[in-house]
């Protein structure tokens, strides 16, 4: 039974190019949540999904910045035009519901150097 | 202010010691939850609580949901023990999933 697997585990991008970032929600999991941590900072909501719906994306920069969750594969991040201060680790975690009693379980992040 | 307060930001300890970390909120939350992470790797979630205590193996996590606070407790601590714990609440009426705190860095020598 595997867990939340995100790829790729590190991704090294040029400023100006476009970062995907994958996560592939544990199985039975329909619920989606992304975070970012910053170099020496904690770790901060981005976006939560359910299978084709974007159910809140108040911590999502308003610019550049995308995610969904489509009814088949994977939830993608998406970055376009990435600048060095997007340079975080970035983790995904899947419920199987999105009540406050239902575990989380994290991915191991993807690490994006922007250079 | 913050919405989730931890103590201590770091914390070293000798092998054998009994550690605790400590968690406060100000908002009213459906669930606290004690996640671990190691250097570079990815994070592991230890305890969901909404009330009074659990326990897995040598850790131990209390809540108090009147006082607005939670403690993280490790027995007999080991160097494998090291790493960052995290508070993290949700909190009541928000469909945004986790709030954070900063981090406790827990360094155990041998």
């Amino acid at each position: 039974n595997a867990g939340v697997m995100q790829n790729p585990r590190h991704l090294v991008r040029r400023r100006g190019q476009e970062a995907r970032l994958r996560c592939s929600p544990m199985k039975g999991h329909s619920h989606v949540y992304w975070y970012r941590q910053l170099p020496e900072e904690g770790l901060k909501f981005m976006v939560y999904l359910q299978k084709e719906n974007i159910i809140d994306e108040s911590g999502m920069p308003k610019e550049r910045f995308s995610a969904e969750f489509p009814k088949e594969g994977p939830s993608i991040l998406r970055i376009q035009q990435v600048v060095r201060g997007d340079s975080a680790a970035y983790f995904c975690a899947s419920s199987r519901s999105g009540e406050g009693e239902s575990p989380l379980h994290f991915g191991n992040g993807t690490r994006l150097t922007v250079t | 202010k913050n919405e989730v307060e931890q103590s201590p930001q770091n914390l070293t300890a000798q092998e054998g010691e009994f550690i605790t970390i400590n968690c406060s909120y100000s908002v009213g939350i459906s669930a606290l939850h004690w996640l671990q992470q190691h250097p570079g790797g990815g994070i592991v979630s230890l305890f969901m609580l909404s009330s009074g205590k659990k326990k897995h193996g040598r850790l131990i996590a209390t809540i108090n949901i009147q006082e607005k606070h939670s403690s993280l407790h490790i027995t007999a601590s080991h160097p494998r023990d090291s790493a960052v714990y995290i508070c993290a609440v949700k909190i009541t009426g928000s469909a945004r999933q986790l709030t954070f705190g900063s981090g406790t860095q827990l360094t155990v020598l041998p």
